[in-house]
């Protein structure tokens, strides 16, 4: 089953205000993975969190990697409506299991003008 | 480059139809996967390739095959279909080692089972 738990499953906020996705996990992640979909479409990749207390931004995202490695966040400062969409987190296997990805159950965001 | 296709974009079935999913990444990819996606489930992994010949089983395999003769090409069958099948299918390729295997998923197949 799901190795990767996301919260909340839906958020709904008003444009200009920020959002944060939750994964978490009960055993240690190898490395995180974010991917976003916009509605109707396909999962698209943002970023890979390899190393312990890792925190990397990307314009208005940051994304972050637990001390223990065991939760992750992305977090969105002043959200925009280009940002609807659900917002995965993956666990990427490694060793011999490289390159399976183990989704949380995403998080649906809405924003609304 | 195109990345990855996957036809048909639609299908529809009746419950023991079979038909294939195809797949095919022009990036030269040794690793090829198939996932299911359901409303509040995520995706799920069925099957996956780490290169041409090796198949393995994902999370939910059962109800589908999978072949890889090709690097390009990683066709998905479902030999009898079955309402429960009603899903959102992506393929989706990386690259292996180099310590990032960021997926690169094809448009999807919205495949309905009646």
């Amino acid at each position: 089953g799901q190795q990767v738990m996301q919260i909340p499953q839906y958020q709904h906020v008003q444009e200009g205000e920020d959002f944060t996705t939750y994964c978490n996990s009960s055993t240690t992640l190898s490395n995180i993975q974010w991917y976003k979909q916009r509605p109707g479409g396909h999962p698209v990749f943002l970023i890979q969190l390899v190393k312990s207390g890792e925190v990397k931004k990307q314009k208005r995202l940051t994304f972050q990697f637990g001390e223990a490695k065991k939760n992750s966040s992305l977090h969105i400062t002043a959200t925009q409506t280009t940002d609807v969409g659900t917002y995965f987190c993956a666990e990427g296997a490694g060793g011999t299991s490289y390159g399976k990805l183990t989704f949380g159950q995403g998080t649906i965001l809405t924003v609304h003008p | 480059n195109a990345g990855v296709t996957q036809t048909p974009k639609f299908q529809v079935l009746k419950t023991g139809q079979s038909m294939t999913l195809q797949c095919a990444q022009d990036m030269n990819h040794e690793y090829m996967s198939w996932y299911r996606q359901d409303p509040g489930m995520g995706l799920r992994l069925i099957h996956y390739s780490v290169g041409a010949g090796i198949t393995d089983q994902g999370e939910v395999p059962n109800g589908y095959n999978v072949s890889r003769s090709t690097t390009e090409d990683f066709p998905l069958r479902l030999l009898s279909a079955a309402p429960s099948q009603t899903s959102v299918y992506f393929c989706a390729s990386s690259r292996l080692g180099g310590g990032d295997n960021e997926q690169f998923f094809g448009p999807g197949t919205r495949l309905t089972v009646l």
